[in-house]
């Protein structure tokens, strides 16, 4: 079974652009999560999607959005860029229940100029 | 709030030897779930190991096991005969909680820089 794929692997931006990641979970599942990782502030959650449903978000500013589609595919957008959003952003996908683990995709490097 | 700890940043181990890495956590949750993540430098997070906090037996995955120490609120990550493809940065994490119908996301500690020498 193929795993969490996301797209571009590498961004480069400058301030004030947006940019939209997209990830397509593993066939079958359903939820699919988003993290940013930096060096300064670690591994943080920025939000869940499930059957199209945005139903966990982090403490993120309003710049970050995303969306689900009905084949579960997801997809993130950042808008107004600023520096500190140079990040990895990870995407995660699981089944649907509490005990479910979620896996990984490569990530998305962006660096904003 | 639920938070993890990782007190050592970096470590060192010899091919072949056992390492284990710590991890400690806090929750006024009864039910929860303990994750460890693999990150090579390539940057995908690579799940390792699953814990349940009803779990009576500790988890075994392979070459990994995890020293689960409930009243002491620590789940610490034991590989065994390490390998030179194990140097990578290792992540403990924990399940928070759900409301709204979510799965409830995951929370990482600050991870542990594992090197193996050959």
């Amino acid at each position: 079974k193929a795993g969490v794929t996301q797209t571009p692997r590498y961004l480069i931006k400058t301030r004030g652009q947006q940019v939209t990641l997209s990830c397509s979970p593993i066939s079958g599942h359903r939820s699919v999560s988003w993290y940013q990782q930096t060096p300064g502030q670690g591994l943080q959650f920025l939000f869940e999607y499930f059957s199209e449903t945005q139903r966990n978000k982090g403490n993120f500013p309003g710049r970050f959005s995303g969306r689900q589609f009905s084949n579960s595919r997801s997809e993130m957008n950042v808008s107004t860029l600023e520096l500190g959003d140079s990040a990895l952003y990870l995407c995660a996908s699981s089944l649907e229940t509490e005990k479910d683990t979620q896996y990984f995709g490569p990530g998305t490097r962006l660096t904003v100029l | 709030a639920q938070k993890i700890t990782q007190t050592q940043p970096g470590m060192f181990v010899q091919e072949k030897e056992a390492v284990t890495l710590d991890c400690t956590y806090d929750t006024s949750d009864q039910s929860y779930g303990l994750f460890w993540y693999k990150q090579p430098s390539s940057g995908e997070m690579i799940f390792l190991i699953y814990q349940g906090s009803y779990d009576e037996q500790n988890a075994t995955e392979g070459r990994y096991s995890l020293n689960f120490q409930k009243a002491r609120k620590s789940a610490n990550l034991v590989i065994s005969a390490s390998q030179l493809g194990d140097s990578a940065m290792y992540f403990c994490a924990m399940r928070g909680p759900n409301y709204g119908g979510s799965q409830g996301n995951l929370i990482f500690g600050k991870g542990t820089k594992l090197s193996v020498k050959p």
